[in-house]
């Protein structure tokens, strides 16, 4: 069974970097049948799709436009996780966060709890 | 990016009821398509794939069907802990956008 545990703070504060890390287990983080997702949720803004990160050979990863210019998403094989980091958070930014893994091209089947990040001074 | 319109945005029906709930794509996007059920404080729930597939341990009662740039995804026999949210998902072009949700409603 896959299990998706989430972890970083809920309150950050405007300009600053949004950090947030998935562990994996039950799946690798370089399995090759996987991409590992993030999307966020908020009254405003809906589900939005972030970007993944996956292998297949090598590393690939693609980002939503919205958040282009400041997200980076990175895999960790070594601790099988994977991160998001979101600069120059607005706001705009607050949602509850959600890490998934993607079967496949996107097939969001297993999804971490969430978590509410804040940005407010 | 891809515009997911989903109708309607909410929905109250009774259990026992058929209800149906429609997502169209701005674009073709074949049957590159999912569908999720959400409950408040949960993560979304993975229900339908490719359209029309049924993922695994999903009751028999939720169907998808469609292609192209229309969809539609019913229950049958509605239950009272079908109450949820209800999302589509295109993933054949990034960003793999969302449909707003529907709020589906006991009466």
């Amino acid at each position: 069974q896959v299990q998706l545990q989430q972890s970083g703070p809920g309150l950050v504060k405007p300009s600053q970097t949004l950090s947030l890390t998935c562990a994996i287990s039950g799946d690798s983080v370089s399995a090759n049948r996987a991409a590992w997702t993030w999307i966020r949720q908020s009254p405003s803004r809906g589900l939005e799709w972030l970007g993944k990160t996956y292998y297949r050979s090598k590393w690939y990863i693609d980002y939503g436009g919205s958040v282009k210019g400041r997200i980076t998403i990175k895999a960790d094989p070594a601790k099988n996780q994977f991160s998001l980091q979101l600069t120059s958070v607005t706001p705009e930014d607050t949602a509850v966060y959600f890490c998934a893994r993607a079967r496949g091209i996107g097939l969001l089947d297993y999804w971490g709890r969430g978590s509410l990040v804040t940005v407010s001074a | 990016d891809i515009h997911m319109t989903q109708t309607p945005s909410s929905l109250s029906a009774s259990v026992g009821d058929t209800v149906t709930i429609t997502c169209q794509a701005s674009h073709d996007i074949s049957n590159t398509l999912n569908w999720y059920q959400q409950k408040p404080g949960k993560a979304p729930k993975l229900l339908i794939y490719d359209a029309s597939t049924l993922e695994a341990g999903v009751t028999v009662r939720f169907s998808g069907s469609g292609s192209g740039t229309e969809f539609t995804f019913t229950i049958r026999g509605l239950q009272p802990e079908d109450i949820a949210t209800y999302y589509c998902q295109q993933y054949d072009t990034l960003p793999h956008t969302f449909g707003q949700g529907t709020k589906l409603e006991i009466k």
